[in-house]
């Protein structure tokens, strides 16, 4: 499996303001995804970062409010903007390995984020 | 949209003992279906796959068995250990749209010695 790594792991923000959440894999990879975990939920996907395009969002996730950044095949950027409490939760990026029967996703730390 | 059921979604058990987790999915174009585990704190661990080609699984203590036609999937754990105790979750996938995953509610297991 690739090494992961994402900064921040945590940061407490203040709401109206933006958080730019960085992932770093240690190989090129073909997929990149970024999740939500609210507290003691289950993980809700935000989009898929495609490298050289815009990112695909899910329903209920727009671009305005979460803006992604995939500029090569190592790493990827998602912004929080203009906070609320309500954006207090987990971020994780994941990334699925290229091609092939072999579709596993792997996950990053994590960042916690809390808004006040 | 692809929508995925899992229960229970709080699991005791006694040291030694079997754990089972079922999910359910609706996507009939789903076929592969991984489970994670997630520690206390800690990022999401993928501990077994199956995918749709297979119908049951092995590794260790942990199994997946997989009933395409009823779209229903379970993970089992054999011989309970504490360090089990963890929250899995169950998902499924669609290589061919992206690889994207839809994830259950999770299943909150406590093994108590």
């Amino acid at each position: 499996s690739a090494v992961i790594s994402q900064k921040p792991s945590r940061d407490i923000c203040q709401r109206g303001t933006s958080l730019t959440i960085q992932c770093q894999v240690d190989s090129q990879v073909t997929m990149m995804f970024w999740y939500r975990q609210q507290p003691g939920q289950s993980l809700t996907l935000i989009a898929t970062a495609n490298q050289g395009s815009e990112a695909t969002y899910e329903s209920g996730f727009v671009i305005d409010k979460f803006p992604i950044s995939r500029p090569n095949l190592t790493f990827s950027t998602l912004t929080v903007s203009n906070m609320s409490p309500e954006d207090s939760s987990i971020y994780l990026c994941s990334t699925g390995l290229a091609g092939g029967p072999d579709n596993e996703q792997f996950f990053g730390p994590g960042t916690r984020l809390t808004v006040l | 949209g692809e929508n995925v059921e899992q229960h229970p979604s709080t699991l005791s058990v006694q040291e030694g003992d079997s754990a089972v987790i079922k999910c359910t999915y609706s996507d009939s174009a789903s076929n592969y279906f991984p489970w994670y585990k997630q520690e206390l704190g800690k990022r999401p661990q993928l501990i077994i796959d199956i995918r749709s080609n297979v119908g049951e699984k092995k590794d260790q203590r942990i199994a997946v068995t997989l009933n395409k036609t009823a779209k229903h999937f379970s993970l089992h754990i054999t011989e309970t250990q504490p360090e089990d105790s963890a929250v899995y979750f169950c998902a499924e996938g669609v290589p061919a749209a992206g690889n994207k995953l839809t994830f259950g509610g999770g299943t909150r297991v406590l093994v108590k010695p």
